[in-house]
């Protein structure tokens, strides 16, 4: 149960676009459509902001999109926005049973 | 408004246990996933342990397995945590978490904080 690698940390200025990767394996990533991403600013509760790859829940902004290549995920941001400053976690469903890994987590500064 | 409240956290000495709970409110309690999900200060996000519906399945994370019992009282909405044997790095915010969409976790409580400490 080895946690999903991200990059420690991303930034760049409002308006801007950054995308942040999220690794696996062929055990997690790479075998399920079952990543989502959690936003988490400072002292508060995780928030869910893309589930199965790129589904967006109701109430997410459409600037944030997530895609899939092999045991890669990556979730961009589009048009970057101070609101935006917050940690980012993606997770996975993990093969064999009903259980979870979570990245590694990235923190998102807005210059 | 669905919502889901954490309480049991506190102060316990290596070795020791403590029981959270997590009350939950506006969804279908009994048909759902639920889960737990801890922090520590200044770390990442950690799945904890998670308890099918009808409690006819339990899955826990190699740091917990053998120490940790997840549980739920459906009658009573409340999902429970059992923590034995507690060590310092079980130190941090313990949230618990459903699964109202596929495979993710779209409604958190606010944590409750466990600080194992001498």
């Amino acid at each position: 149960q080895s946690a999903l690698t991200q990059p420690p940390s991303v930034s760049g200025s409002p308006g801007q676009s950054v995308t942040i990767s999220c690794t696996g394996t062929s055990s997690d990533v790479g075998i399920y459509n079952r990543v989502s991403w959690y936003q988490q600013p400072p002292g508060t509760a995780p928030r869910l902001i893309i589930y199965e790859v790129t589904k967006r829940p109701s109430g997410v902004p459409d600037r944030f999109s997530g895609s899939k290549s092999g045991i890669t995920a990556s979730l961009t941001i589009s048009g970057l926005q101070t609101e935006d400053e917050a940690d980012y976690y993606c997770k996975s469903h993990t093969s064999g049973t009903t259980s979870y890994v979570f990245g590694t987590g990235t923190k998102v500064t807005v210059l | 408004e669905v919502r889901l409240v954490e309480s049991g956290g506190g102060l316990v000495q290596p070795g020791g246990s403590l029981r959270l709970s997590c009350v939950a409110s506006d969804f279908t309690f009994s048909s759902r996933w639920m889960t737990w999900v801890r922090q520590a200060a200044g770390m990442g996000l950690e799945w904890v342990a998670n308890i099918k519906g009808d409690e006819s399945e339990r899955n826990f994370a190699d740091s917990v397995k053998g120490r940790f019992t997840i549980s739920r009282d459906n009658a009573k909405n409340s999902l429970y945590l059992q923590m034995n044997s507690l060590r310092a790095e079980d130190t941090g915010v313990y949230y618990c978490a459903t699964n109202g969409l596929p495979w993710a976790f779209d409604v958190w409580g606010q944590g409750t904080m466990v600080t194992v400490s001498s």
